[in-house]
């Protein structure tokens, strides 16, 4: 069956660093993968899209790859700040209504 | 742009009533509107998917006479719980993509900020 897992359930790093999540999955091949961000108590934002031919994608602070042999993708913050502090999600999907969500990587920026 | 409004925010009723929950989008048009449900510390988990102007499209394992479904203009979708329990009690969230389905099917999903159901 279809699995997606982010690599952890928490990560805490300190303001300035780099924060890089991973998302791999199994039994899948998405056409596309998206990153979304969730504060507590509230729906969740999207971020980034990157689609199956494309290897990076960037945003600002934020950058994605997707690797489809290692089936894995992920997501970095660069020069990160406490109020990147959230929960990450990632999604695939193959068409409009097959998108799936991962559990989520909650992300801890210290001052 | 592309605001999802979800309305309860939060909702407190008793074992065996009904709750309805609304999803509707301020700024676009939605003929495929989607339902989940989160557990604490875990992953949106997707428990239909509601089409205007026809029935819904139930996920395996969720019972579709529990959660009714309605998705009656381009705007609004609504899900009712129906004879709550308390093994019911989650935090249900809506989402919508702008556009129509084969022009849009990778765009974002514009998330309503979710309806937080206990049930006592």
């Amino acid at each position: 069956s279809q699995k997606i897992e982010q690599n952890s359930e928490a990560l805490n790093i300190q303001e300035g660093k780099t924060a890089t999540l991973t998302c791999n999955y199994t039994n899948y091949s998405p056409a596309y993968l998206q990153w979304y961000r969730q504060d507590p108590g509230r729906g969740p934002v999207f971020l980034l899209l990157i689609r199956e031919n494309e290897k990076e994608k960037r945003k600002e602070r934020l950058k994605v790859t997707f690797d489809t042999t290692l089936k894995q993708s992920l997501f970095h913050i660069t020069a990160s700040q406490p109020a990147d502090s959230a929960t990450y999600l990632c999604a695939l999907g193959r068409n409009n209504n097959d998108m799936r969500f991962g559990a989520g990587t909650r992300l801890t920026v210290k001052p | 742009g592309a605001v999802v409004s979800q309305h309860p925010s939060r909702v407190i009723c008793k074992s065996g009533t009904s709750v309805k929950i609304e999803c509707r989008s301020l700024d676009f048009q939605a003929t495929t509107m989607f339902w989940y449900r989160q557990f604490p510390k875990q992953s949106l988990m997707l428990m239909a998917t509601s089409n205007e102007g026809s029935k819904a499209t139930y996920e395996q394992g969720v019972e579709k006479d529990k959660f009714l479904i309605n998705h009656a203009s381009l705007t609004l979708s609504t899900l009712t719980v129906t004879s709550a329990h308390p093994e019911d009690s989650s935090f249900y969230i809506c989402s919508a993509r702008n556009g129509d389905t084969f022009s849009s099917y990778n765009s974002p999903l514009h998330f309503g900020n979710g309806t937080r159901l206990t049930v006592t």
